[in-house]
């Protein structure tokens, strides 16, 4: 199994462009999220989604769009590119509700915007 | 602000000493997960702990719930360097909707051969 799969895995954007980041998953797990990490914050929420068509804001949910047209695939979309936005991002799923069983992480995109 | 803590963010140690990372919540948690993050890669899940109290073993790994469900701790026996990675605790917060699993800040632990 392949388990969750991002693209790409490194990113430079300017500011002010868009961008969308690719999350797919083949564990048909409903509850896929989207976290950006940065130095000494941890792993912050940016969307949820609990199943194909259903999304929610996390905790830092501004500059970024999601939908969840399929349970496999979850993107991520930054509209306008800012300078705080230069971050590693990774996608997770999990089964069932989600917070409450493991969670499996992509490997990361890592994006700096210039 | 941040709803849960870590300390230390930093833990440097020399091979076969223990270690430990606390994990502090201002809100009361349903459930704690731990995680480790190796550098360069990404966060793979360690074990969850849901009940008050609870202690759970994984060889030389210890993870504890308080009773309070408001905090929990990772103790590590005698460090390997295969330990080195960055702790990450993450629970569900109560009243913060059952979907949302918060992140701590993370112990990143270094070990000195």
């Amino acid at each position: 199994n392949a388990g969750v799969t991002q693209t790409p895995k490194f990113q430079v954007l300017k500011t002010g462009q868009s961008m969308t980041l690719q999350c797919a998953q083949d564990m048909n797990h409903e509850y896929m999220s989207w976290y950006r990490q940065d130095p000494g914050m941890g792993l912050r929420l940016i969307h949820y989604s609990v199943g194909a068509g259903i999304t929610d804001q996390g905790e830092v949910p501004n500059g970024y769009n999601v939908s969840r047209s399929t349970t496999e695939d979850f993107p991520l979309r930054l509209l306008s590119a800012a300078p705080s936005q230069t971050s590693v991002y990774f996608c997770a799923s999990s089964y069932g509700t989600g917070s409450y069983t493991e969670a499996f992480f992509g490997q990361g995109t890592r994006l700096t915007v210039v | 602000g941040q709803q849960v803590m870590q300390i230390p963010q930093y833990q440097h140690v020399q091979e076969g000493e223990d270690f430990t990372t606390y994990c502090n919540s201002s809100t009361t948690l349903s459930n704690i997960q731990w995680y480790k993050q190796r550098p360069g890669g990404h966060p793979v899940f360690l074990i969850q702990l849901v009940k008050s109290g609870e202690v759970k073993k994984q060889k030389r790994l210890t993870f504890q719930f308080g009773e309070a469900k408001k905090n929990s701790s990772l103790h590590i026996t005698a460090t390997q360097t295969t330990d080195v990675g960055t702790y990450f605790c993450a629970g569900t917060l109560r009243n913060f909707g059952n979907e949302k699993l918060t992140f701590g800040t993370g112990t990143r632990l270094t070990i000195i051969p």
